[in-house]
């Protein structure tokens, strides 16, 4: 049973123009969502987050939006660079609850240069 | 300065054998993770520790056995190796329900 979901297994955008990574989870207990992005042979690493309390996060290139009732969030990257090539990772948690962060099986992006 | 580390980076075993993976952590989170990434990229969530306590504890086979002797620190031990042992395994750290820091990653192969 797959709480969170990336329908889109790759995206290629060309470069300079905007990316946009999409997530849906179904477990409504979720109240914390993060991205992450993993490049070959390395560990994800932590890109933006977004509490449930909000509906949009900002951090430089990077936006999350999340729309509660649609248990949908989105990543947003403007202007997209080739180095952003990489697989992008979703995942969301409890935290009024366990530890657990349940990710998404990832989406590779490839920014056309 | 390298923040969550995992040794070793690669580990090519024989089925049967017990094998070993450490993590280390240098940003003073008081939780520790193990996860798997299968060969259909899934990250699942094996175990996770709390200041030395273990508090998660997913449907994992017994023959994989963590071990916290610190907070900066958590082990796997995995005995009996099988070829469907043959994964990524990622170690990850936290504050208490905060951010995840990964580890590199440990590319186990079971022949």
């Amino acid at each position: 049973d797959q709480q969170v979901k990336q329908n889109s297994p790759s995206l290629s955008v060309q470069e300079g123009r905007i990316s946009i990574l999409n997530c849906d989870y179904t477990n409504s207990m979720f109240d914390y969502f993060l991205w992450y992005k993993k490049y070959p042979a390395e560990g994800p690493t932590f890109l933006i987050s977004i509490s449930s309390i909000k509906d949009k996060n900002e951090d430089g290139r990077f936006t999350v939006f999340l729309n509660k009732s649609a248990k949908h969030l989105s990543l947003h990257i403007v202007p997209s660079q080739p180095g952003d090539s990489a697989v992008y990772f979703c995942a969301a948690s409890d935290r009024s609850g366990t530890y657990k962060y349940i990710f998404g099986t990832g989406t590779r992006l490839k920014v056309l240069a | 300065d390298t923040a969550v580390s995992q040794t070793p980076k690669y580990l090519v075993t024989q089925m049967g054998n017990d094998k070993s993976i450490k993590c280390e952590q240098n940003l003073g989170h008081d939780t520790m993770y193990w996860y798997k990434q299968d060969s259909k990229k899934f990250l699942k969530i094996m175990f996770s520790y709390n200041n030395k306590e273990l508090i998660i504890n997913e449907t994992v086979p017994n023959r994989f056995s963590p071990k916290s002797p610190d907070k900066a620190h958590l082990n796997l031990h995995i005995n009996s190796l099988e070829l469907g042992d043959s994964a990524v395994y990622f170690c990850a750290s936290s504050q208490v329900r905060a951010d995840l820091y990964f580890g590199p990653g440990t590319r186990l192969t079971v022949t």
